[in-house]
């Protein structure tokens, strides 16, 4: 069973606003992800960390989203300004560079 | 394109018989092959995966087998249960920290 924890897991803001939403890995797994999950399962990857570094992240990412992976404090990720099109399923999963283990997510509703 | 592909958006099977769910991917680099297995409303769970330097790996009533020149791998689930109902996906990675790729999903319904 994964050890992923996500919170809050449900998020609601109005567009423009600032969504933040908070991953603690597994213990000892140095590789974070974050994917996006929208209704129809796809799933879109967003960035990923090993240790603090970022190890790669897509063009929206780099834009319109921050994420940090400080030492001894959860992951985040935050989106800067929400948009209707934001609304998905925002998945945190960890790996000890071979299985990933998903948490249970955010689902973030942008009204 | 889409690099992982999952054939059949749904199937349905009785209980207790033996199902197989396909997965083709284009990417050579590929290394790791997994299945997950999905709940509505609840995020993936690991069923069963296999690095590419094997071609086969069984865990009690699942067993995945990877195909790498036809580049294909599949699971295999004997003696299916109603809770085995379930969207399944396949995903593939090249290994290390790289990000997965996942299938579309192929929507399982095991009937009584």
């Amino acid at each position: 069973n994964s050890k992923v924890i996500q919170t809050p897991r449900y998020l609601v803001k109005g567009q423009g606003q600032k969504a933040k939403m908070r991953c603690i890995p597994e213990k000892g797994h140095p590789v974070v992800f974050w994917y996006q999950q929208n209704k129809n399962n796809e799933f879109k990857f967003l960035i990923n960390f090993q240790n603090q570094e970022v190890l790669q992240q897509i063009d929206m990412t780099e834009k319109r989203f921050s994420a940090e992976c400080p030492s001894n404090s959860p992951c985040s990720l935050e989106i800067q300004s929400s948009e209707a099109g934001d609304s998905a399923l925002y998945l945190c999963a960890s790996s000890g560079f071979a299985e990933q283990f998903f948490g249970p997510g955010t689902r973030l509703t942008v009204l | 394109g889409q690099q992982v592909k999952q054939s059949s958006p749904s199937l349905t099977v009785q209980e207790g018989g033996i199902l197989i769910l396909n997965c083709d991917y284009e990417n050579d680099m590929f290394d790791y092959f997994a299945w997950y297995k999905k709940y509505p409303d609840n995020s993936p769970t690991l069923l069963i995966s296999v690095r590419s330097n094997v071609d086969k790996r069984e865990d009690g009533r699942f067993t995945v087998f990877l195909n790498k020149s036809g580049k294909h791998f599949s699971l295999h689930i004997t003696a299916s249960q109603p809770e085995d109902t379930a969207v399944y996906l396949c995903a593939a990675d090249q290994g290390g920290s790289a990000k997965l790729i996942f299938g579309e999903g192929t929507k399982l319904t095991v009937s009584s």
